[in-house]
């Protein structure tokens, strides 16, 4: 099946910094490659989405890189402000309709 | 529109127990899936139900079942609770299944076993 990693697992970043955090996936036939935060204590929430045929999306201070080839993909956030804190996922998904999530990453913007 | 609604919230067993989890999707919604999240394995793929059938299955063991209604709410079971199955069990709901479209999830609901 899948197998989807996830880096850093932790990342603290100043206030108007940039995080980025990057995954891997293993199976070339994944084709959707969400992302979802999770602030504490409540459900995870889709903040962008990317598929395979396209290599960079872009809202607002959010952006996905997509590169097939090496099998990974990133989630840039600028201007980094404190809501942003919160556990990032992102995910892998074929034709099945079965998220396989990576571990998550811990991001503490600090004011 | 209402979200996702996963009941009970809280839950604390024992042991041996066997326990029932509900979801109701967002309303036209036909896709329901379920995850247990758990601080050492993060999210990990129970099952998706469409069309009141199992569609497809994550690597649990057989005592995790669920079934899906006409109306498209889910239910989840768990037979003979293990310590191991103390979780936070998130169901998330898709319009369809015709493209890879947004999963919302619910709350969750928080399985003590004890």
């Amino acid at each position: 099946g899948e197998n989807v990693e996830q880096h850093p697992s932790t990342l603290s970043v100043q206030e108007g910094d940039s995080a980025v955090i990057k995954c891997t996936y293993s199976d070339s036939a994944s084709n959707y490659f969400p992302w979802y935060k999770q602030e504490l204590g409540k459900r995870p929430q889709l903040i962008i989405d990317i598929r395979s045929n396209v290599g960079e999306k872009k809202d607002q201070r959010i952006a996905v890189t997509l590169n097939k080839t090496a099998k990974h993909f990133s989630l840039h956030i600028t201007e980094t402000q404190p809501e942003d804190s919160a556990v990032y996922f992102c995910a892998a998904s074929m034709n099945d309709y079965k998220l396989s999530f990576g571990a998550g990453t811990t991001v503490t913007v600090r004011a | 529109k209402a979200g996702v609604t996963q009941t009970p919230r809280y839950l604390i067993k024992t042991r041996g127990q066997q326990v029932t989890l509900s979801c109701s999707p967002i309303s036209g919604h036909r896709s329901v899936s379920w995850y247990q999240q758990t601080p050492g394995q993060g999210l990990q793929f129970l099952f998706e139900y469409f069309s009141e059938t199992q569609r497809n299955k994550g690597n649990f063991p057989g005592r995790f079942s669920g079934r899906q209604f006409s109306n498209s709410r889910s239910e989840m079971n768990v037979s003979t609770l293990e310590l191991g199955d103390s979780a936070l069990y998130l169901c998330a709901s898709s319009v369809s299944r015709t493209l890879n479209t947004e999963a919302f999830f619910g709350q969750g609901t928080r399985l003590t076993v004890v």
